[in-house]
């Protein structure tokens, strides 16, 4: 059973424009974490959030997780090639101490 | 720091062949993982542990056996391997399971 859903799964955009890509859930997550993977590398963590409602910001990227803590958002701002990648999201559950992964967004931005 | 090293970064096995998938980190981390990465299921657990000596299950355990005698090592041994188990292996550690994993480059795996 999927819990995290990403959406979407794929995208593939010019570079300069902006892009929100999403992690929706019917269930609660103490924090959630978002991850870039690049082609024959493991997944790197860009952003941990941990409270409903909170914003993150890394440079051109936004994190947004909801006030219910059940879904966060990804925004980019003016894409680069740079941000090309799997966009991974995981889900921290105290209920049973796991994580829970989605599937990913891949994104490819093209010069 | 190294961080987390596995080693081979490729391999081919043929159906039935066994072999293990070498994984270390340098960060003095509790918490080791195994995961698999198929294309369209993100990534699923297969084994972890939380310490030395400790070892559980993840969410597709069967087919596979870890162990975990020092802090820095963590082996994921394919018992008999088969078509299905082709996918890109993932180790990771952390302080915590729910907190920042950190992954190895991968192995990637093909079973004829």
């Amino acid at each position: 059973t999927q819990l995290l859903e990403q959406s979407p799964q794929f995208l593939s955009i010019q570079e300069g424009e902006n892009l929100t890509v999403y992690c929706n859930s019917s269930s609660v997550f103490s924090s959630l974490q978002w991850y870039r993977q690049e082609p024959g590398e493991g997944p790197v963590l860009l952003v941990t959030v941990v409270t409903g409602g909170e914003v993150k910001k890394l440079k051109r990227l936004t994190f947004q997780f909801g006030d219910a803590r059940k879904d966060s958002s990804l925004h980019i701002t003016a894409a680069q090639p740079g941000d090309t990648g799997l966009y991974l999201c995981a889900g921290a559950m105290d209920s049973n101490y796991q994580l829970i992964w989605g599937a990913g967004t891949k994104l490819i931005i093209k010069p | 720091n190294a961080g987390v090293t596995q080693t081979p970064k490729f391999q081919v096995l043929k159906t039935g062949q066994s072999m293990t998938l070498q994984c270390a980190q340098d960060m003095n981390h509790e918490y080791m993982s195994w995961y698999r990465q198929d294309p369209g299921m993100g990534l699923r657990l297969i084994h972890y542990s939380v310490g030395a000596g400790i070892t559980d299950q993840g969410e597709v355990p069967n087919g596979y056996n870890v162990s975990r005698s020092t802090t820095e090592d963590f082996p994921l041994r394919l018992l008999s391997a088969a078509p299905s188990q082709t996918s890109v292996y993932f180790c990771a550690s952390s302080y915590s399971i729910l907190r920042e994993q950190y992954f190895g480059p991968g192995t990637r795996l093909t079973v004829t």
